[in-house]
């Protein structure tokens, strides 16, 4: 059962453009929604989280939207660059149970030039 | 210096075969973690650790076994490998009310 689905499984954005990624969620005891960033042979690395007691958080050209009753989440990424293409995660997890995070199928962004 | 380093960044080894994963983080983290990420770019949670509690993903093979010798380490040792159990391999750790770094990941290769 795959408790957090990610969508589009791969985007293609020109320079400047808006990227959006997807997520819905389905454990309703899920209080932390991270997003992380991975380049090739590299690790994940945190770009932006969010708790459910806020709808938007904005950091710099990344913005997570949240819809708690939706159990959706999406992350925006403004004014995308060549550097943004990677593969981002969305994740899920119960903070105060050990922050063992579910993660997302992953979405891999190319922005072209 | 690396936050949380793994060794070796890349293991070949055979069929049947035994092995081990080391990480170490220097963040004073509580809690570290073993995550799995197959060939699909899939990541997992296979395990959760501090001082206090293990906690397995039950999905994970007995053939896999978190070993910590101190609070900075959690090494991944597992037993009779299988061509499956290729994959990259992720250490993380996390502390009180922060959230969690990853390693570089170790790539295993079964054959």
């Amino acid at each position: 059962q795959q408790q957090v689905k990610q969508s589009p499984q791969s985007l293609i954005v020109q320079k400047g453009g808006i990227s959006i990624i997807n997520c819905a969620y389905e454990n309703t005891a899920f209080d932390y929604f991270p997003w992380y960033q991975q380049f090739p042979g590299k690790g994940p690395a945190l770009l932006i989280a969010i708790r459910p007691d806020v709808s938007e958080k904005k950091e710099g050209r990344f913005t997570i939207s949240f819809n708690k009753s939706a159990k959706q989440f999406s992350l925006h990424i403004m004014d995308s660059q060549p550097g943004d293409s990677a593969t981002y995660f969305c994740a899920a997890s119960i903070w105060n149970a050990g922050n063992m995070l579910t993660f997302g199928g992953g979405t891999r962004l190319m922005v072209k030039p | 210096d690396t936050a949380v380093s793994q060794t070796p960044k890349y293991l070949v080894t055979q069929m049947g075969n035994d092995k081990s994963i080391k990480c170490e983080q220097n963040l004073g983290h509580d809690t570290m973690y073993w995550y799995k990420q197959d060939s699909k770019k899939f990541l997992k949670i296979m395990f959760s650790y501090n001082n206090k509690e293990l906690i397995i993903n039950e999905t994970v093979p007995n053939r896999f076994s978190p070993k910590s010798p101190d609070k900075a380490h959690l090494n991944l040792h597992i037993n009779s490998l299988e061509l499956g159990d290729s994959a990259v391999y992720f250490c993380a750790s996390s502390g009180y009310n922060t959230e969690a770094f990853f390693g570089q990941g170790t790539r295993l290769t079964v054959v």
